[in-house]
């Protein structure tokens, strides 16, 4: 049974520092890992989507790596600023697109 | 072309009552994905279902829920006799084909049993 552990589950951080989010998850065999960004209250916001072929993705100050066969992904955010705080969740999908979601880390970053 | 879109945003209901969520796909996507997140706990799967079938419910309670994506209009999530138990968000994704590609989330429905 696939299950998808993140570290840590909170990170409070100064505004400018780079930073780290940690993904792990027990079954290799997945078809896709994506970053989601979930704000108070509000729905799911997909940041990256890694294909179980490539090894990362970038979009603006966002890195996303992924390590398949120690089952393990990074997300790496630079030059952090109050508006990246939320809470990020990666996820797992195998055949179906079905994901297996992570416990998720509550980022604040302070001004 | 409008994201997934979930109604209503916000629903209350009494113990005892019936609850029906409502989820839009993305336009050109036929592959429906709905997940529950209960209180301080994570995004657990509940259903997957494509048009006019059910492909994976392993997630869904055995009991009160059922859910459905008929050929015309959106997929509705329906709970019978509701619970306390049953607050939590309830998010639905859509996505064009049925693996290897993103899925896209709804702001999902908030329902609260009193």
């Amino acid at each position: 049974k696939q299950e998808v552990t993140q570290i840590p589950a909170a990170l409070s951080v100064p505004e400018g520092e780079n930073l780290v989010l940690n993904c792990s998850f027990t079954d290799s065999a997945i078809y896709n890992l994506q970053w989601f960004r979930q704000d108070p209250g509000k729905g799911l916001t997909s940041l990256l989507l890694i294909q179980s072929s490539q090894r990362e993705q970038t979009s603006g100050r966002l890195n996303a790596s992924l390590d398949k066969s120690s089952g393990r992904s990074t997300l790496y955010i630079a030059a952090s600023q109050p508006g990246d705080s939320a809470t990020y969740l990666c996820a797992v999908s195998g055949a179906t697109n079905k994901l297996i979601f992570g416990t998720g880390t509550l980022l604040a970053v302070q001004p | 072309n409008a994201g997934v879109m979930q109604n209503p945003r916000h629903l209350v209901r009494r113990r005892g009552q019936e609850a029906r969520l409502r989820c839009s796909p993305m336009k050109g996507h036929s592959h429906v994905y709905w997940y529950r997140q209960l209180p301080e706990e994570g995004l657990k799967f509940m259903v997957y279902l494509q048009k006019e079938n059910i492909i994976d419910e392993s997630g869904m309670p055995k009991e009160r829920f059922s859910a459905e994506f008929p050929k015309e209009g959106p997929s509705i999530l329906r709970i019978q006799q509701v619970v306390r138990g049953d607050s939590a968000a309830y998010f639905c994704a859509s996505s064009p084909d049925r693996s290897n590609t993103e899925a896209f989330f709804g702001q999902g429905t908030r329902l609260t049993v009193v």
